[in-house]
């Protein structure tokens, strides 16, 4: 069975572009959330969708950041724009209902010059 | 408030048990996670515990949950070298609360 797909695996941008990172979920699951992992900071959960909507965006960073879950097997996180700071892995995790047991795709590794 | 709180190394040899401590504060947490996460790669799901458990074993792996102190540990028996990654202990509240992650080093 597919795990979570994201896409791309790695992406280099210079500060001030836009910024698309992409999420299919496992099948079947109707959670699907998003991190971010830095040295400094650790994981941070961004935001989390039960169902397709958004349940608890509180750790969305600022207005740069916004995801959007249009169907069950598709979703992105846009960065807009990329700031340096910014620079992290992003991970995309979805699970069959709720905040248990998540299943994580294998990252975004994003670098903002 | 919510922290959970592991050491940051352990390095053993190859063929020795590893222990990998953790600390929650959250006692109402359901599930108490551990997940591996290798060098460039995202994070495995090895294994989790109820909270109403005390135990749980899984071939190489054992979790012990002490919910009187909060404690959570993970067990490796026969450590490999492939067993050298980064392990994380999580706990759910409202929402998936991660430790900083135990650096296990396996030398021969």
């Amino acid at each position: 069975d597919a795990g979570v797909i994201q896409s791309p695996r790695h992406e280099v941008t210079e500060m001030g572009q836009e910024v698309t990172l992409r999420c299919k979920p496992i099948s079947g699951h109707n959670s699907l959330f998003w991190y971010r992992q830095t040295m400094m900071r650790g994981l941070e959960l961004l935001i989390y969708f039960n169902n397709n909507v958004p349940i608890d965006d509180s750790g969305m960073p600022e207005d740069r950041f916004s995801a959007k879950m249009p169907n069950a097997s598709f979703s992105t996180l846009k960065i807009q724009p990329s700031e340096p700071r910014d620079s992290a892995v992003y991970f995309c995790a979805s699970s069959f209902s709720g905040v248990e047991t998540q299943y994580f795709g294998p990252g975004t590794r994003l670098l903002v010059l | 408030g919510e922290d959970v709180e592991q050491s940051l190394f352990l390095s053993v040899r190859e063929g020795d048990s590893s222990v990998i401590n953790c600390t929650y504060t959250d006692s109402s947490s359901t599930y108490l996670y551990w997940y591996k996460q290798e060098p460039g790669a995202g994070l495995q799901l090895l294994t989790y515990i109820f909270s109403n458990m005390d135990m749980k074993q899984d071939q190489r792996l054992t979790v012990l949950l002490n919910k009187k102190d909060k404690h959570l540990s993970l067990r490796i028996a026969d450590t490999q070298t492939g067993d050298s990654a980064i392990y994380f202990c999580a706990e759910t509240t409202d929402k998936l609360i991660f430790g900083t992650g135990t650096r296990l080093q396996v030398f021969p």
